[in-house]
């Protein structure tokens, strides 16, 4: 049982340049969650997923798109990078009827030039 | 949209010290509340909630949190820090009809040997 994970761990990206990352759970929850981690300003959400096949913005989703085409799998999606979307970004999942019980991946760490 | 302050940004102590974080949040209705911990170099994990009922709860590592409904505060409470308690702390709400969480900003605790 592996959790939460992400992929990949770290990325360095290009202003301009696109790219995906992907998120993976195996406890078959139905909710899904990207967030970003900035310093002094905590986690703040982008999109979030309720089941396979929907998705919904957060709080920051400018520039991010997300797909839930299966339901273990979550990708974050940003297709014309900026280094404004220099952050840590973190994945999450959880139950349908514990929703505030979020399993955390590990954290992809995107620097963009 | 809610908020949450977390007073402090950095706490340095010393081991056996007793440690006290604030967190205020500004939504009037119903609410849950989370501490989340994130030691160096892991993803978060979830310190201890409250959903209601006795408004003092304690969480795992011998962490405590204290909900005053009149002050809209859930202050983190340890009465002896340990080394392994370095880590940043974050404060967490959502309402009580939604499933999204929203953080304070964060606040890193040094313990010191």
């Amino acid at each position: 049982n592996a959790g939460v994970t992400q992929t990949p761990k770290f990325r360095v990206l290009k202003t301009g340049q696109s790219m995906t990352l992907l998120c993976a759970q195996d406890m078959n929850h139905e909710y899904m969650y990207w967030y970003r981690q900035d310093p002094g300003m905590g986690l703040r959400l982008i999109h979030y997923s309720v089941g396979e096949g929907t998705t919904a913005k957060g709080e920051v989703p400018d520039g991010y798109n997300v797909s839930r085409l299966k339901k273990q799998n979550f990708l974050l999606g940003l297709e014309s990078a900026a280094p404004s979307q220099t952050s840590v970004y973190f994945c999450a999942s959880s139950y349908t009827d514990r929703v505030h019980e979020q399993y955390f991946g590990p954290g992809t760490r995107l620097t963009v030039t | 949209a809610q908020s949450v302050s977390q007073h402090n940004h950095h706490v340095i102590l010393s081991e056996a010290a007793s440690l006290e974080l604030g967190c205020n949040y500004s939504y009037g209705g119903t609410v849950n509340l989370f501490w989340y911990v994130q030691y160096p170099g892991q993803h978060l994990q979830l310190l201890l909630k409250y959903f209601s009922g006795d408004p003092l709860v304690k969480g795992i590592k011998g962490f405590e949190a204290e909900f005053i409904k009149s002050k809209f505060s859930f202050n983190l409470r340890k009465p002896s820090v340990q080394w392994s308690d370095t880590a940043e702390y974050f404060c967490a709400v959502t309402v009580s009809n939604d499933y999204k969480l929203s953080f304070g900003a964060g606040t890193t605790v040094t313990v010191r040997a």
